[in-house]
């Protein structure tokens, strides 16, 4: 069966830390994974996406990693701040065009000052 | 500009009870989404629509309809309230190969 998988308990990581969380999924063939954060009471905020084809991606602090051979992607904040708690989804999107997204039920990370 | 607003934030049913839940996006995006999101798990996908007009199911599309008259407006339709239906539901649009922008979400409870 399709499964996407994140971390299901929380992260919890000293300020200053480099936060990072997981994402695998099965039988799934992803044209491309994007990552959103979700603070509570919010909707999901996009922060990366990488394609098939791209190894990795960064924006500022954020680094994007996916390996299509391990079906893993991985989801890297550095130099963490307690402003960084949220809930981080991952999200495939297997439909081409439609951009109809699979999401992961999301990893809560806790920056403790 | 205000993107994705949803209306109500917060709405209490009755078992039976029908309602509309309302989304309007004013960046003249063409593809609107539906999902939900129950504690613990993965938005699932309830409705999709590519423009005005043109709707299409999602992963879990029954007991719910929706309409599409307008590029602005997606609007989510629960004929009979039921229980399963207690959730928070979130609308998203997007354009073009850029990603989906979120509304803040309807949180229903179904009593």
């Amino acid at each position: 069966s399709q499964k996407i998988e994140q971390n299901s308990e929380a992260l919890n990581i000293q300020e200053g830390k480099t936060a990072t969380l997981t994402c695998n999924y099965t039988n799934y063939s992803p044209a491309y994974l994007q990552w959103y954060r979700q603070d509570p009471g919010r909707g999901p905020v996009f922060l990366l996406l990488i394609r098939e084809n791209e190894k990795e991606k960064r924006k500022e602090r954020l680094k994007v990693t996916f390996d299509t051979t391990l079906k893993q992607s991985l989801f890297h904040i550095t130099a963490s701040q307690p402003a960084d708690s949220a809930t981080y989804l991952c999200a495939l999107d297997t439909s081409g065009g439609y951009n109809k997204l699979i999401f992961g039920a999301g990893t809560r990370l806790a920056v403790h000052p | 500009n205000a993107g994705v607003t949803q209306t109500p934030k917060f709405r209490i049913l009755k078992i039976g009870q029908s309602m509309t839940l309302q989304c309007t996006q004013d960046m003249n995006h063409n593809y609107m989404y539906w999902y939900r999101q129950d504690p613990g798990m993965g938005l699932k996908l309830i409705y999709y629509s590519v423009g005005a007009g043109i709707t299409d199911k999602g992963e879990v599309p029954n007991g719910y309809n929706v309409s599409r008259s307008t590029t602005e407006d997606f609007p989510l339709r629960l004929e009979l309230a039921a229980p399963s239906q207690t959730s928070v539901y979130f609308c998203a649009s997007r354009e073009g190969d850029q990603p989906q922008h979120f509304g803040d979400g309807t949180r229903l409870s179904i009593l």
